[in-house]
């Protein structure tokens, strides 16, 4: 069974551009969720998606953005880039979006270099 | 505030050795414990999880884990360490509380094995 996939594996981009990273989930896995994982800040949640709507957030701005597609794959969108969004990006998915009973698989990440 | 401590940033020991990492939570309900491992630019593989029942949960690369209520603790063993067990490790908890649905992680401890 593929895990999930996450691309590109590295971005480079300059301050005020926009960066666009996809996932895919593992085949049947309904939600999908994102995390930032900075130097010195720890791995933080960012957003959560489940049946294609946005379900939560984590604390950030609004110019982190994001989309999950009918075949559950999703998008994180981040304009107005900043150094400080340089992160490792992760992505992971679940079958339920239930905590309770469920449990998050995550991809290998998207490296972002703010320029 | 819920939260994640994971006392030790770096832990040294030689292969062969017995290995324990701490993690202490905080949290108001019954939690929802893990334990990934992350290897240099790589996502986050999940040893093990407690959801509930018996204390003593086993993960995989002969990981173990012991949930004790009375000290908040969730402290991730193995008895004889690989040198492949370098790593870094993090414990998260399962939150699910104002409509969320993340895990919150610790800070990690990354772990280096002497030959």
């Amino acid at each position: 069974e593929a895990g999930v996939t996450q691309s590109p594996t590295h971005l480079i981009k300059t301050r005020g551009q926009q960066a666009t990273l996809r996932c895919s989930p593992i085949s049947g896995h309904t939600s999908v969720y994102w995390y930032q994982q900075a130097l010195g800040l720890g791995l933080q949640f960012l957003l959560w998606y489940d049946e294609g709507e946005e379900r939560n957030r984590g604390n950030f701005p609004p110019r982190f953005s994001g989309r999950q597609f009918p075949n559950y794959s999703s998008e994180l969108n981040v304009n107005a880039l900043e150094l400080e969004d340089s992160a490792l990006y992760l992505c992971a998915s679940s079958s339920m979006g239930r905590i309770s009973t469920d449990t998050q698989y995550f991809g290998p990440g998207t490296r972002l270099t703010v320029l | 505030a819920q939260s994640v401590t994971q006392p030790d940033i770096h832990i040294t020991v030689s292969e062969g050795a017995s290995l324990e990492l701490r993690c202490n939570y905080s949290y108001g309900a019954t939690p929802y414990l893990f334990w990934y491992v992350q290897s240099p630019g790589q996502g986050l593989q999940l040893l093990l999880k407690y959801f509930s029942g018996d204390t003593l949960v086993q993960g995989i690369k002969g990981f173990e884990a012991e949930f004790k209520r009375s000290q908040s603790s969730f402290n991730l063993r193995k008895p004889s360490v690989h040198w492949s067990d370098a790593a870094e490790y993090f414990c998260a908890v399962g939150s699910t509380s104002g409509g969320y649905n993340k895990l919150i992680f610790g800070a990690g401890t990354r772990l280096a094995v002497h030959p």
